[in-house]
């Protein structure tokens, strides 16, 4: 079944650790998307993806880095996480001009 | 600037009692409007795109609606289950290249009550 996933789920870490949110798509899209989201606030994005080896930042500032090796795979890394990282983080993919597809997302709560 | 405002911040109905979510737009040009449901702790989930004003899109009790500044979801005789967020993100009309960026509201919080 064609969907779009998510790991962690949940994660608790301590400040100064490198962490990587993973996601994956099954859905054969070329576009995948990074969003961050406070509670009861909008959607963010911080990252874009427009097809293998092709990243862009997005309109929120934010200190994390993405790659795109594979097609159907688009991991979040944060080299060192401070309090300020704690968030939701969407994953999300679509094809050329068609809705966002999202993941379940990872609640991140750095201590 | 591209802006989008969601009416009212949360709703609470009784089960059957009909009502809708407004979404009001600022933009440099539509390429399409999406509706979207999301559940605490979850990701959101797809309902519907609206290219072009006068469009209307239907799923079960849900139906909505586009003109050149704003888009309606009515929601027909909710259940609890329809309990939800209901975001609301455009599609500006870039040229010069595709884009897929969406701009989104911060939501609306509905409530129905049994």
């Amino acid at each position: 079944e064609a969907d779009i996933y998510q790991t962690p789920r949940y994660l608790v870490i301590g400040t100064g650790k490198k962490i990587t949110l993973e996601c994956s798509q099954t859905m054969g899209h070329d576009k995948m998307y990074w969003y961050q989201q406070d509670p009861g606030m909008e959607l963010h994005l911080i990252h874009y993806s427009y097809g293998v080896n092709s990243t862009e930042k997005g309109d929120l500032s934010s200190e994390s880095t993405v790659s795109r090796i594979r097609t159907e795979h688009f991991p979040l890394t944060l080299e060192s996480a401070r309090p300020s990282h704690t968030s939701q983080y969407l994953c999300a993919s679509s094809d050329l001009a068609g809705p966002q597809y999202f993941g379940p997302g990872t609640r991140l709560l750095v201590l | 600037e591209d802006q989008v405002t969601q009416s009212p911040e949360a709703l609470r109905l009784q089960e059957g009692e009909s009502s809708s979510l407004n979404c009001s737009y600022t933009v440099s040009g539509l390429r399409g409007l999406f509706w979207y449901r999301q559940d605490p702790g979850k990701g959101p989930e797809f309902l519907f795109t609206l290219y072009s004003a006068g469009e209307e899109k239907e799923k079960e009790r849900l139906k909505a609606t586009l003109t050149k500044k704003e888009s309606f979801l009515h929601i027909t005789a909710p259940k609890p289950e329809d309990s939800a967020t209901y975001l609301c993100a455009v599609q500006p009309k870039k040229t010069g290249g595709a884009t897929n960026k969406l701009i989104f509201g911060t939501g609306t919080l509905l409530a129905v009550q049994p």
